[in-house]
């Protein structure tokens, strides 16, 4: 089955860029998504990706697809403190429910 | 936009109780739910996928007689923790979906409730 990895933390200074790495196994996804936990909450859809796009800007979120590599990730510039958070990253397997990675916990200080 | 509406957020039993757990599609059709367990800093793991109308599918691992789902209609799924224990203490999220084929996002392809935090004392 689809195997999705990510690293489990990341700690940047406000103000600093953050790069959250993702790495699937499933090379058939059409959607590879970004969701956003804050603490006690359920998830909360940050952006998408779909698989014939390289990149993808919205805002101050910035995501890049490698499909040869299976390696996606998510940029945030211009990190706030309000950004601290876990993010997920999933990706459907065929017609199954998401996968999801760990995901990885976003520190950041002020 | 799609919402899903989860109830309630945050539920204290005593153990040998059982909790009901509903999630709601407010504004669209959901012919699959699934339902999450989450455990403290990890991540989501499926417990179930049930469809609207027929019994629900397991993940491996998970208890049917303990965890009872039921989709009745295409808004309502509810998750029944039977006979709680304090290790069923947990996160459970529920996630909803509609149609078949691809999850396009902007077609509420998934669509998160906000969890319920169960505590079993």
């Amino acid at each position: 089955g689809e195997d999705v990895e990510q690293s489990l933390f990341l700690s940047v200074r406000e103000g600093d860029s953050s790069v959250i790495n993702c790495t699937y196994t499933d090379s058939s996804s059409t959607y590879l998504y970004w969701y956003k936990q804050e603490p006690g909450a359920g998830l909360q859809l940050l952006t998408y990706i779909f698989s014939n796009m390289d990149m993808k800007q919205d805002q101050r979120l910035t995501v890049l697809l490698n499909k040869k590599d299976k390696h996606l990730s998510l940029r945030i510039a211009d990190t706030q403190t309000g950004d601290s958070a876990i993010y997920f990253c999933a990706v459907p397997s065929g017609n199954t429910p998401l996968v999801f990675g760990k995901g990885t916990r976003l520190s950041v200080i002020a | 936009g799609a919402v899903v509406s989860q109830h309630p957020s945050r539920v204290i039993c005593k153990s040998g109780t059982s909790v009901k757990i509903e999630c709601r599609s407010l504004d669209f059709q959901a012919t699959t739910m699934f339902w999450y367990r989450q455990f403290p800093k990890q991540s989501l793991m499926l417990m179930a996928t049930s469809n609207e109308g027929s019994k629900a599918t397991y993940e491996q691992g998970v208890e049917k007689d303990k965890f009872l789902i039921n989709h009745a209609s295409l808004t309502l799924s509810t998750l029944t923790v039977t006979s709680a224990h304090p290790e069923d203490s947990s996160f459970y999220i529920c996630s909803a979906r509609t149609g078949t084929g691809w999850f396009i996002p902007g077609n509420y392809g998934y669509t998160f409730g906000s969890g319920t935090r169960l505590t079993v004392v």
